[in-house]
């Protein structure tokens, strides 16, 4: 069983803090990490990916990885009331395979 | 709208009917992948298709289930003798051959509700 867990949270931060996401997997293949934002009601929308230990930068958001850890994250700095929703972590396996956690809900309050 | 398009959007059916779901992946995009999403948990993939081939089922996906992807371009699910415990969002996501890292784009879902 290939597994990503996630802080179901939520986790609440006041506007224009850092809002640090975790998430961990088990599966050692795992060979790519997605981090995925879902509003309500909605589908997930892409915000980055990441497949080297270490940081990624995109904008606003940071992603890391630890794969001796097993361990992801995602930093979003400087957070708005716009970015509350539920964060959604997914390990890639065996290149089409992709499991996801069950997502950690941001809050964001004004 | 280039993106990942689904329909119906929402679907309310009795149990023991049947429902077929359509998705249309972004056009150049010739991975597509089946997903079904309960309240409070991440999408748990059910198949993937490249081109018209489907090359990966999940356990998940009982024989009451069958996916289709005849011509290489749109997609449809069909669920037989629905059950209650079918109510979900099934999304449907595609992506594109020849990219390295296999980014997934999301379509916006069908709501089913088995009555």
């Amino acid at each position: 069983q290939k597994e990503v867990e996630q802080n179901s949270g939520p986790l609440s931060v006041p506007e224009g803090a850092i809002a640090s996401l975790n998430c961990t997997y088990s599966d050692r293949g795992s060979q790519s990490f997605f981090w995925y934002r879902q509003y309500s009601g909605k589908s997930p929308e892409l915000i980055m990916f990441i497949y080297s230990n270490g940081d990624k930068e995109d904008g606003r958001f940071t992603a890391q990885l630890n794969k001796a850890s097993q361990y992801v994250s995602l930093l979003i700095r400087d957070s708005q009331p716009s970015d509350s929703a539920t964060y959604l972590c997914a390990a890639q396996y065996n290149f089409n395979k992709f499991y996801f956690g069950s997502g950690t809900k941001l809050n964001v309050k004004p | 709208d280039t993106g990942v398009s689904q329909n119906p959007r929402h679907k309310i059916t009795k149990r023991g009917q049947n429902v077929t779901f359509r998705c249309d992946p972004i056009s150049e995009h010739n991975r597509l992948y089946w997903y079904r999403q309960t309240l409070g948990q991440g999408p748990e993939f059910l198949t993937y298709f490249q081109n018209e081939a489907q090359l990966e089922k999940s356990r998940l996906l009982s024989d009451r289930f069958s996916a289709e992807r005849p011509k290489g371009s749109f997609s449809t699910l069909e669920i037989q003798r629905t059950e209650q415990g079918d109510s979900a969002m099934y999304l449907c996501a595609s992506s594109l051959d020849g990219t390295a890292y296999n980014e997934q784009f999301f379509g916006p879902g069908t709501r089913l509700t088995v009555l």
